[in-house]
């Protein structure tokens, strides 16, 4: 069945320090994963994502891997500022135009 | 830069009334989505629009929901006899249908059932 999850609900990193968010999915036929910011009383909101041909893919300050054999997909944040404080979600998709089945999320805090 | 508005940000109605949650999507956009979120809980999808017709629906969206783009620019749900269980942050998306970009999320509409 469908099904997205993430590996830990918080996770607390120094400011500065890079930031690693974990994430299993088990919809093989997904083709496509995306990486969202959820800011308390906000959507969410797009940070990255990566279609199943590729293994990694950076962005701005983020980079997002995906292990097809394992299924797993994490995301990176690099030199993490108090700003990246929120919730992420992982989500999978068939397409960019297909409904987005969303996991748990993890709040990630930036201590001082 | 482009995006999706709901009103009103927070509702609060009465067991058993109708409510409706209104979306401008993005002005070129194809695709509409609605999404609902339970306090502290993911993001759950409801149901997909595209060409004036629902193209998918999930369990939660059952005869209780309607959706409609009653004219070019908005798109609205409807919950037709409002139960407790219905207090959620519903979100609106919208995509281009180019397959292109990703899909874009509104602020949400906080529904409060009392």
């Amino acid at each position: 069945g469908e099904s997205v999850g993430l590996h830990l609900p918080t996770l607390s990193v120094q400011e500065g320090d890079n930031s690693i968010i974990n994430c299993a999915y088990s919809n093989s036929a997904s083709d496509y994963f995306i990486w969202y910011k959820q800011e308390s009383g906000k959507g969410p909101q797009f940070i990255i994502d990566i279609r199943s041909n590729m293994d990694k893919r950076q962005g701005q300050r983020v980079t997002v891997l995906l292990n097809k054999t394992v299924k797993h997909l994490s995301l990176q944040i690099a030199a993490t500022q108090p700003g990246d404080s929120a919730v992420y979600f992982c989500a999978e998709s068939k397409n960019r135009d297909d409904k987005i089945i969303f996991g748990k999320g993890t709040r990630l805090h930036i201590l001082p | 830069e482009p995006e999706v508005t709901q009103t009103p940000s927070h509702q609060v109605t009465q067991m058993g009334q109708e409510v409706i949650l209104r979306c401008v999507p993005i002005s070129n956009h194809l695709y509409f989505y609605w999404y609902r979120q339970i306090l502290g809980q993911k993001v759950e999808f409801l149901v997909s629009f595209y060409n004036n017709e629902i193209s998918e629906k999930s369990e939660i969206f059952d005869d209780q929901f309607s959706v409609e783009r009653p004219d070019g620019s908005n798109f609205t749900l409807k919950i037709r006899s409002t139960k407790l269980e219905d207090s959620a942050m519903y979100f609106c998306a919208s995509s281009s249908g180019t397959r292109n970009t990703e899909a874009f999320f509104g602020q949400g509409t906080r529904l409060t059932v009392v």
